[in-house]
């Protein structure tokens, strides 16, 4: 069964400190993973989606890193801000229908604190 | 940033009621979805379309409708609400080509549905 696991379910730290969040998925054929920010009623908004070959990429403060061999893949957010508050949400899409389907993670839910 | 948008952001609605959710995009994709989220939990797949007049039910059984009778426009209708469809809708709209492994998925702002 395709899944997509993230953990932690939750996660808090201070302002300024670094923090990486962790995807394991089990979905095949892979085509991409793509982590995504959602911020409290809003919308999910894309911060980097990467594909079999690729090993990692930046957005900003934003880094995430794959491993197709072991099928995992973290998020690295460096030196948080307030505004990094929200629930962060692993997608990875298989290759094998015509849908590109997509298999959502429950997503991590990071608090900044002042 | 990305051009796709709901109305209406909030909506709380008695048992019975019909209600429709508007979701409308400028950036002509042809690939629309809506998606139901609850606190806590992933998103999951209601409806989706591949272009005008194209539309099919996606993962999660719904009790709602949707047409596709121009690009930009995907709305998705609830005959009757009840309680249990309580919960936030998610409009998205894609670029993906079929066999890319790449293509963006926009999502609008969602719609957050109360109904008592």
């Amino acid at each position: 069964k395709n899944q997509v696991e993230q953990s932690p379910q939750s996660l808090i730290i201070l302002e300024g400190k670094n923090c990486t969040l962790q995807c394991n998925y089990t979905v095949s054929p892979f085509s991409n993973l793509r982590w995504y920010k959602q911020d409290t009623g809003r919308g999910p908004v894309s911060l980097t989606i990467m594909t079999f070959s690729e090993n990692t990429k930046s957005n900003g403060r934003y880094t995430a890193t794959l491993d197709a061999d072991t099928k995992q893949s973290s998020l690295h957010i460096t030196a948080s801000q307030l505004s990094d508050s929200a629930s962060y949400i692993c997608v990875v899409s298989d290759r094998g229908s015509t849908l590109g389907r997509l298999y959502f993670g429950r997503g991590t839910q990071l608090t900044v604190w002042p | 940033e990305a051009d796709i948008y709901q109305t209406p952001r909030y909506l709380v609605i008695g048992t019975g009621k019909k209600i429709t959710l508007e979701c409308s995009q400028t950036m002509g994709h042809d690939k629309m979805y809506w998606y139901q989220q609850d606190p806590g939990m992933e998103l999951h797949l209601i409806h989706y379309s591949y272009g005008v007049n194209s539309t099919e039910k996606g993962d999660l059984s719904s009790e709602s409708t949707v047409s596709r009778i121009r690009t930009e426009h995907f709305p998705l209708t609830l005959e009757s609400a009840r309680p249990s469809h309580t919960s936030q809708y998610l409009c998205a709209s894609s670029d993906w080509v079929s066999g890319s492994d790449t293509g963006e998925l926009f999502f609008g702002e969602g719609s957050r549905l109360t109904v008592l």
